[in-house]
């Protein structure tokens, strides 16, 4: 199984500003995914981030509000943009096992005031 | 469409009792499915991963069913105990692995001491 690590665990932000969030995984994958769970609700796939191109964003979702690098296979940071309340959320990012499986790092709660 | 329901949203039991939780899925046509338990404000731990040709999966106390004719799935949970309480989330693969992985939005559990 894959062990995923993220940055900051949680942040309390204030409107308007921007937050990069970093996530690192013990091994190397092709693909990494970036996913948003607004509260009491599912989860929402952001965009899926592959090594050395641009990520692939989901409808609702767009570059300049959610920038995302990926500079190699174990690494992958997301960024949300010019903050407002609606985005307080948990921020998830998750890699594909084999079989495939999915795992998921432990999150990063976020606070918009 | 493939649309993933669990139902009940939340669900409160006593102590040592045997529990179902029940995800259904509308498209059959799946590759798999996995179950997930996330404590509150924290990410996602896989429990079970079943693949479309299997019918169950086993892990401890934890036992997970596929029947894809009927688009059902149930985590069925021994001897519950407090430790147990948490969100569950079960999460459908589609057959075309192109295509995004669909959640449910989760079934509350609280096991009462």
């Amino acid at each position: 199984s894959a062990v995923i690590s993220q940055k900051p665990s949680r942040d309390i932000c204030q409107r308007g500003t921007s937050l990069t969030i970093q996530c690192q995984v013990d091994s190397q994958v092709t693909m990494m995914f970036w996913y948003r769970q607004q509260p009491g609700q599912s989860l929402t796939l952001i965009a899926t981030a592959n090594q050395g191109s641009e990520a692939t964003y989901e409808s609702g979702f767009v570059i300049d509000k959610f920038p995302i690098s990926r500079p190699n296979l174990t690494f992958s940071t997301l960024t949300v943009s010019n903050m407002s309340p609606e985005d307080s959320s948990i921020y998830l990012c998750s890699v594909e096992g084999p079989q495939p499986t999915q795992y998921f790092g432990p999150g990063t709660r976020l606070l918009v005031l | 469409k493939q649309e993933v329901t669990q139902i009940p949203a939340a669900l409160s039991v006593p102590e040592g009792e045997n529990l179902v939780l029940n995800c259904s899925f509308t498209d059959s046509a799946i590759y798999n499915l996995q179950w997930f338990r996330q404590d509150p404000g924290k990410g996602l731990t896989s429990l079970l991963l079943i693949q479309s040709s299997q019918r169950e999966q086993t892990s401890g106390r934890l036992n997970a069913s596929l029947d894809k004719s009927s688009g059902r799935s149930t985590l069925y949970i021994a001897a519950s105990q407090p430790g147990d309480s948490a969100t569950y989330l079960c999460a459908v693969r589609p057959k075309n692995r192109d295509d995004k992985i669909i959640f449910g939005k989760g079934t509350r559990l609280h096991i009462l001491p």
